[in-house]
């Protein structure tokens, strides 16, 4: 199975902050990266799809990027409802896996 | 619009069996696959396995094989997911989540997700 890797698990950011995080895989999945965020009580929400898309829907603060088997997540100018916990997902094979999240609370 | 809706919260003893149902709308549901991921309370997301309408191909999750059964009823545009053998460790919420892709790849990632089920395995 592929394993996924995030790091931060945790961090804390203002309003308007860039924040940045990291997923990596442990064997090169190509694109095949998404990025979820997830609200307490909430089903996951897809953001970004082959590790650089956004998602129908998604503010364009958010962006993605990476190949191979590195991969970050970008909130330009962070805002009160991203207050979340955000997944990566990689669906290069199955089982399909996650990270284990990064919560971005507030600072 | 597309969406999944699943059914209500379930409450269930050990050694028994659930059934969580999922019912697809606004699109056609036999283009897409249907993906379980569950999560227990204060943990991260688990993905469980897959199951394509159209084909009745499936693909479990090798933890989950032997005790979940991954179904679907297109003639209405469901999906279900049977998990037996549940102890406390089974206690979560379940997702059911439209993808591509079966055991091969899929770029487009999990793009509609149903509410959540609760399912609490209780004594």
């Amino acid at each position: 199975d592929i394993q996924m890797t995030q790091f931060p698990s945790s961090l804390s950011a203002s309003v308007g902050d860039r924040v940045t995080f990291t997923c990596r895989a442990s064997q090169t999945i190509s694109m095949f990266l998404n990025w979820y965020q997830q609200k307490p009580g909430k089903a996951p929400k897809l953001l970004i799809y082959g590790a650089s898309n956004l998602q129908s829907g998604v503010p364009s603060r958010f962006s993605g990027s990476g190949s191979g088997t590195d991969f970050t997540l970008t909130i330009n100018g962070l805002q009160p409802e991203d207050y979340a916990t955000y997944y990566c997902q990689q669906s290069s094979s199955s089982p399909r896996t996650f990270g284990q999240g990064t919560k971005v609370e507030i600072k | 619009q597309v969406q999944l809706v699943q059914s209500g919260a379930d409450v269930k003893k050990p050694g028994a069996s659930v059934k969580v149902s999922c019912k697809a709308s606004g699109y056609t549901f036999s283009n897409y696959d249907i993906n379980w991921v569950r999560q227990a309370t204060g943990q991260g997301l688990e993905w469980m396995g897959w199951m394509n309408p159209d084909s009745g191909d499936t693909g479990y999750a090798q933890k989950f094989q032997g005790r979940v059964t991954m179904t679907t009823n297109t003639s209405i545009g469901s999906a279900y997911l049977d998990l037996s053998g549940l102890t406390s460790e089974d206690t979560a919420v379940y997702y059911c989540a439209r993808g591509r892709g079966g055991g091969s790849y899929d770029y487009f990632g999990m793009d509609v997700w149903g509410q959540g089920t609760t399912v609490i395995v209780s004594s």
